[in-house]
Order: structure tokens, then C-alpha cells, then sequence
């Protein structure tokens, strides 16, 4: 156990659908990275929280959203799903903001698989 | 922009062979390099990590990589390969105060 939670592990819905994805922390660590790992395109960045406030953007697509609450767990809202966001989503923490104490630590993951 | 290229997808290693892992990375300063390791259904667990001093860092599980600042290089080495490290594996590189770039990882295929 790593210590970073994502619930639910697996997800399945229908196009044009709307999942939210959870991620709890490791305990200690302010930083929240969301990445989507695809077979084509491998470990692509989404976004990045650091203590409740947006850090970073990557490759997020406009229909695709997060945040992170006070309690420092993290919520990534993907919406009117298509086939191609069919995807292991992957949340990772840090202590601080960026991998420089260490690294990141991960999250076994959601599957998410659109129908 | 970083970048990392693992230019193998694929690797098959006869168990008690050695191996090596290569990874190659585009980075403007001093990198922090990271190599980490996806088994089936799991999530990324980190290998080993590379900040600055010297370059030959040893990790986790008998694994070491070696930095190579001319070559751009930071490749995974184990001497004697374990069934049980048929696995998926990535670098990843990043200044030390952002977002990691992973490449797009090397599967590592064991066989008896």
C-alpha cells in the first residue's frame, strides 16, 4: 500500500456520461498529480494541485476538470466521455510542490472503460 | 520542454542474465531523473532517483542506474534478472520543483 487511495479502481459507463474520480493523499503530502496512461500515448500530465490551488496544466482536455478540497484529496471530473477517454488514470502526491524530496508516490489507479 | 525517449518497448531477458534499461532525456539544466517500475494492475513504484553527486545511484530490488551527462543518458542496469521483475518500467525526468515528463516505458520480459 502506497498510501495514496483512488477510488473507484474501476469504472464503467456509457458515452456521453459524466464519472468523478477521488484521490486521498499520502499522509503529509500537499501536492496532488492527475496523469492518463493509454496505451498509445503512455503517461500523459492532466493537472496539478499543490494545497488546494491549480500549479500546473497539462494535456486536459476543456471536458475534462479537477480541484483539490481542504482536506487535500483530489476530485477529477471527466465529462461528456467519448471511446478515447477510455484510459488507467492515475493520481500521484508529494510533500512538497515537484519531485525534488523524493519523487512522486502513486495511486494503484481508476480503469476507466467508456462503452 | 523535457522530454525522455526509452527507446525499447519491448526487452526479453533469460532469468539470472543482466540488463539494462536505456533511457535518454531532453532537459535544459541539471535533471532529476527517476526510474520507476509498473507491475500488472498496479501503480508506478519508484526504483531509484537521481538529484546531483554521484552518478551512479543505486536503488531498490538490486537495481542501479548511471548518469551520463554527455550522453544524456540515465539507464537501469541489474546484474542478474528475477522472473518476479517482469514488469513494466519508465524514467521520468523534471526540474526538481515541477511536474515530471515520463517517457513511454520498456517492458521487460522474462524468461526461464
Amino acid at each position: 500500500d502506497s498510501g495514496v487511495t483512488q477510488t473507484p479502481k474501476h469504472l464503467i459507463t456509457a458515452t456521453g456520461q459524466r464519472v468523478t474520480l477521488r484521490c486521498s493523499p499520502r499522509s503529509g503530502d500537499l501536492s496532488v498529480y492527475w496523469y492518463q496512461q493509454s496505451l498509445d500515448q503512455g503517461l500523459q500530465f492532466l493537472i496539478q494541485y499543490y494545497n488546494g490551488e491549480e500549479r500546473a496544466k497539462g494535456n486536459i482536455l476543456e471536458r475534462f476538470s479537477a480541484q483539490q478540497f481542504p482536506d487535500l484529496h483530489s476530485e477529477l471530473n471527466l465529462s461528456s466521455l467519448e471511446l478515447g477517454d477510455s484510459a488507467l488514470y492515475f493520481c500521484a502526491s508529494s510533500v512538497v510542490e515537484g519531485a525534488a524530496l523524493g519523487g512522486y508516490t502513486f495511486g494503484s489507479g481508476t480503469r476507466l472503460t467508456v462503452v | 520542454a523535457q522530454s525522455v525517449t526509452q527507446p525499447d518497448i519491448h526487452i526479453t531477458v533469460s532469468e539470472g542474465a543482466s540488463l539494462e534499461l536505456r533511457c535518454n532525456y531532453s532537459y535544459g539544466a541539471t535533471p532529476y531523473l527517476f526510474w520507476y517500475v509498473q507491475s500488472p494492475g498496479q501503480g508506478l513504484q519508484l526504483l531509484l532517483k537521481y538529484f546531483s553527486g554521484d552518478t551512479l545511484v543505486q536503488g531498490i530490488k538490486g537495481f542501479e542506474a548511471e548518469f551520463k551527462r554527455s550522453q544524456s543518458s540515465f539507464n537501469l542496469r541489474k546484474p542478474s534478472v528475477h522472473w518476479s521483475d517482469a514488469a513494466e518500467y519508465f524514467c521520468a525526468v523534471g526540474p526538481g520543483y515541477s511536474t515530471l515528463t515520463f517517457g513511454k516505458g520498456t517492458m521487460l520480459l522474462v524468461s526461464p
